[in-house]
């Protein structure tokens, strides 16, 4: 099992420019998330699926968008890439239920300049 | 709507014990969670407590729960250079709520 992973390990963006971050999980999870982490303010949110086809949003969905159209794939789309969105991308994968333990990624840093 | 707070940094002496504290709103969640983040790695579970518990002990941590207080702590015990890292509560109301997290620093 490789568990979570995430696509791309690092990247820079020019102001402006899009891209896509994908997401896979091999656990055969139902529900999947993005987050940011900035230092000092933990991990935010940024949206949701609980399951295949579903997305929902966080704490902070602005800018971003997101699609769900295979179980194991969660993927988090920048249209437009602003400074403000420079931070490590984390995705986690859980199963439905009421433990959620979540199981993260190994994070994207990302860097808009 | 629901917060969690945490002091952003600890620094203690190897083989000392390290107490990471956390605040939270809400009452209603029926578990609190402590996640452990390693340099350059997402977050793994460390341990957890039921909601109608006031302790809970696993090996060298013990988590305290003050519902009260709505205060919840992480003690490790004799703690080592490889408790180095980013620990976080967080509070699954419906989805995970996340403290700032702490950064626990131990010197050799």
């Amino acid at each position: 099992n490789a568990g979570v992973t995430q696509t791309p390990k690092f990247r820079v963006l020019k102001t402006g420019q899009s891209m896509t971050l994908l997401c896979a999980q091999d656990m055969n999870h139902e529900y999947m998330y993005w987050y940011r982490q900035d230092p000092g303010m933990g991990l935010r949110l940024i949206h949701y699926s609980v399951g295949e086809g579903t997305t929902a949003k966080g704490e902070v969905p602005d800018g971003y968008n997101v699609s769900r159209l295979k179980k194991q794939n969660f993927l988090l789309g920048l249209e437009s890439a602003a400074p403000s969105q420079t931070s490590v991308y984390f995705c986690a994968s859980s199963r439905s239920g009421e433990i959620h333990e979540q199981y993260f990624g190994p994070g994207t840093r990302l860097t808009v300049t | 709507g629901e917060d969690v707070e945490q002091s952003l940094f600890l620094s203690v002496r190897e083989g000392d014990s390290s107490v990471i504290n956390c605040t939270y709103t809400d009452s209603s969640s029926t578990y609190l969670y402590w996640y452990k983040q390693e340099p350059g790695a997402g977050l793994q579970l460390l341990t957890y407590i039921f909601s109608n518990m006031d302790m809970k002990q696993d090996q060298r941590l013990t988590v305290l729960l003050n519902k009260k207080d709505k205060h919840l702590s992480l003690r490790i015990a004799d703690t080592q250079t490889g408790d180095s890292a980013i620990y976080f509560c967080a509070d699954p109301l419906g989805k995970l709520i996340f403290g700032q997290g702490t950064t626990l620093q131990v010197k050799p």
